[in-house]
């Protein structure tokens, strides 16, 4: 079953406007992690947050973690057309008989309109 | 080249036969994954393994087999392909992260196989 669910599934704006992209999960996690992926290509590693840090950024990237709601946010800045993908959450979880996995969301597909 | 190398990049096939999909890397990680990819799911998880020794289920293993033959070989077996398997695989790698057990690095994934069954 998804562990993390991404909203919104689809988000549409305009280059140079800030895109935030939502995950919430169910369980507890050592960490969750944002990936992208071009059209059919696989997935890039954008960013890791730990359970105990609250905010990371990197680059035009920020992502804030707020473990007592189960949530995530990943805000790009200023976009750009080259920025359209899709994003993925994805959370590190302990899935039983001592091992952990991490399981993907369905993804928010971002277009950047030039 | 490419840290994680996947073949085919791109097969069709008929219900019934059997496929292998190939999965190598140059990154030195022990764990390895098997992930598929369908519109509008999202990656799941359908084997995962954490050295040449440790194979583990996933979401989804039912009609899947794998073999890890070298800590750089990760390969993923349809015994008898159906075209609900139709989707897009991606083999994926990552370390463990320091300072916590169980605590999943980043993920190197594979460009991926497209496999169609007719």
């Amino acid at each position: 079953s998804q562990q993390g669910e991404e909203d919104p599934q689809a988000l549409s704006i305009q280059e140079g406007e800030n895109a935030t992209m939502n995950c919430s999960y169910k369980t507890s996690i050592n960490n969750l992690q944002w990936y992208r992926q071009n059209s059919g290509r696989g997935l890039v590693h954008l960013i890791l947050i730990r359970s105990n840090e609250r905010e990371k950024h990197s680059g035009r990237l920020r992502v804030t973690l707020d473990t007592s709601k189960k949530s995530s946010s990943l805000l790009i800045t200023a976009s750009r057309a080259a920025d359209t993908a899709s994003y993925f959450c994805a959370t590190d979880a302990y899935s039983g008989a001592g091992s952990y996995q991490l399981t993907f969301g369905k993804g928010t597909k971002l277009s950047v309109i030039p | 080249d490419a840290d994680v190398t996947q073949t085919p990049r791109n097969r069709i096939t008929k219900t019934g036969k059997r496929i292998m999909l190939e999965c190598s890397q140059t990154k030195g990680h022990d764990r390895m994954y098997w992930y598929r990819q369908d519109p509008g799911l999202g990656l799941r998880l359908i084997y995962y393994s954490f050295d040449v020794k440790d194979i583990n289920k996933g979401e989804i293993s039912d009609g899947y087999s794998v073999s890890r033959q070298a800590q750089a070989k990760f390969s993923l077996s349809l015994e008898s392909a159906i075209p609900n398997q139709t989707a897009l695989y991606f083999c994926a790698t990552s370390e463990l992260l320091a300072g916590g057990s169980g605590n999943t690095g980043e993920l190197f994934f594979g460009e991926g196989s497209r496999l169609t069954v007719l």
